[in-house]
């Protein structure tokens, strides 16, 4: 089974600076795509970031980035000139590409709750 | 572009009862799954529903039941609850096809207390 670790409970950034998030995750497949997703107090989870595991190239979103390495099973986010609305909740996620239901569904991490300050 | 809402928004409960939870999909979107979000932790699968039938379930009891409708939105039906069962459920939308899904996009989330 499929598993995914977040070694950081909490992390913490001073406004305009840089963090990165570190996840690592667990598979014996080879096709796979992985996520973050960032949750506010307002509970939503919102898609911050997709990263395909067949790309070698590393997923960018404006601010957002990652640092997949495949062999590692390592994928971390990076997030530039963080903004005061850039707190909130991390999840790191795996969805097999295998397939619907179950197997298409996604596998989350406990989260790392970063605080942003001003 | 309507996203993905979630009723109600915040539900108390006492154990024993039973609990309907609802969700309309995003436009366009034909996939639906569910997921419970315990205090402090990542959200654990429940089950997922492609075109009106349910279409892979994750480690919960039969007590945990859904539906989707025609026009692609979903109920979540909880029964005999119990006070473990006090989380935030969400609801994701995405396109699917027979053998895979897409991204999934998260709607607000439903509060449950258990007492």
């Amino acid at each position: 089974a499929q598993t995914v670790t977040q070694s950081q409970p909490e992390m913490s950034v001073q406004e305009a600076e840089t963090v990165t998030l570190s996840c690592t995750y667990d598979t014996s497949e080879s096709d796979y795509y992985l996520f973050w997703y960032k949750q506010p107090p307002s509970r939503q989870m919102i898609l911050v970031i997709r990263q395909e595991a067949y790309k070698q190239q590393n997923a960018t979103e404006n601010r957002f980035s990652v640092n997949f390495q495949k062999a590692a099973k390592s994928f971390s986010l990076k997030i530039s000139d963080s903004q005061l609305g850039d707190a909130a909740m991390y999840f790191c996620a795996y969805r097999s590409a295998r397939g619907g239901g179950s197997q298409g569904n996604l596998i989350f991490g406990k989260g790392t709750k970063l605080s942003v300050k001003p | 572009e309507t996203g993905v809402t979630q009723s109600p928004t915040h539900l108390i409960k006492t154990r024993g009862q039973q609990v309907t939870l609802r969700c309309s999909s995003q436009s366009g979107h034909n996939t639906v799954s569910w997921y419970q979000q315990a205090l402090g932790q990542g959200p654990q699968f429940i089950f997922q529903y492609y075109r009106e039938e349910e279409n892979g379930r994750g480690n919960f009891p039969p007590r945990f039941s859904g539906l989707q409708f025609p026009n692609y939105s979903s109920e979540l039906n909880v029964n005999a609850l119990e006070l473990d069962d006090s989380a935030l459920y969400l609801c994701a939308s995405s396109i699917g096809t027979s053998g895979s899904t897409d991204t999934q996009y998260f709607g607000p989330g439903t509060r449950l207390t258990v007492l």
